[in-house]
């Protein structure tokens, strides 16, 4: 089964500290998205990214948060200045359009902000 | 409202059926899936029906659709405790992106 790959799996940064989390999608697939998961939550949305835009956010996803697709492969997203409530696992997922609606999710990023 | 809603909490014994169930909020949603969480790990897609469908069929998985009631169901035949973990149902919404519900944690006895 193809995968979607998620660095780093574990990250403790301080607060106030920028941090970047990163993921590979699959390679046929058009449609990334973030979604998060606080500890013993729903899984939230964050934002849809497609040719290279947002397409879609949520509410969560304000001006600490940014997404980019750098080198055509890596999707990252960035958190300016991590608060306390930003811990939470992060979830990268991807969707190609002749996927039959498969959404693949990776493993996650589980971020601890101290 | 908007929120996909499951029970929390469903224990069976190895060997029986489980039966989860969900309720979802938007009629125009395409796709409809399961996910299963082990604890932590990431969202593994155990199996998702397309909305024009009323039931699919994966081995041991049988997803039941009832789109008058918004209902979706997942049955998973002689469990075992292998599948012991959360179980969360998901939409997708306009704009392909998916609404999660709750989550439903399914406790397998040996």
């Amino acid at each position: 089964e193809p995968e979607v790959t998620q660095t780093p799996s574990h990250q403790v940064t301080q607060m106030g500290q920028e941090v970047i989390l990163r993921c590979v999608p699959i390679s046929n697939h058009l449609y990334f998205y973030w979604y998060r998961q606080i500890l013993g939550q729903k899984v939230e949305f964050l934002v849809s990214f497609y040719n290279n835009e947002i397409s879609e956010k949520s509410e969560i996803f304000d001006d600490q948060f940014s997404v980019e697709r750098p080198d055509g492969s890596n999707f990252t997203l960035k958190i300016r200045s991590t608060k306390l409530e930003d811990s939470a696992m992060y979830f990268c997922a991807g969707y190609g359009t002749g996927s039959s609606g498969e959404l693949f999710f990776g493993e996650g990023s589980r971020l601890t902000v101290l | 409202g908007e929120d996909v809603e499951q029970s929390l909490f469903l224990s069976v014994r190895e060997g029986d059926s489980s039966v989860i169930n969900c309720t979802y909020t938007d009629s125009s949603s395409t796709y409809l899936y399961w996910y299963k969480q082990e604890p932590g790990a990431g969202l593994q897609l155990l199996t998702y029906i397309f909305s024009n469908m009323d039931m699919k069929q994966d081995q041991r998985l049988t997803v039941l659709l009832n789109k008058k009631d918004k209902h979706l169901s997942l049955r998973i035949a002689d469990t075992q405790t292998g599948d012991s973990a959360i179980y969360f149902c998901a939409e997708r919404r306009a704009g392909n992106m998916l609404t999660f519900g709750g989550g439903t944690r399914l406790m397998v006895k040996p």
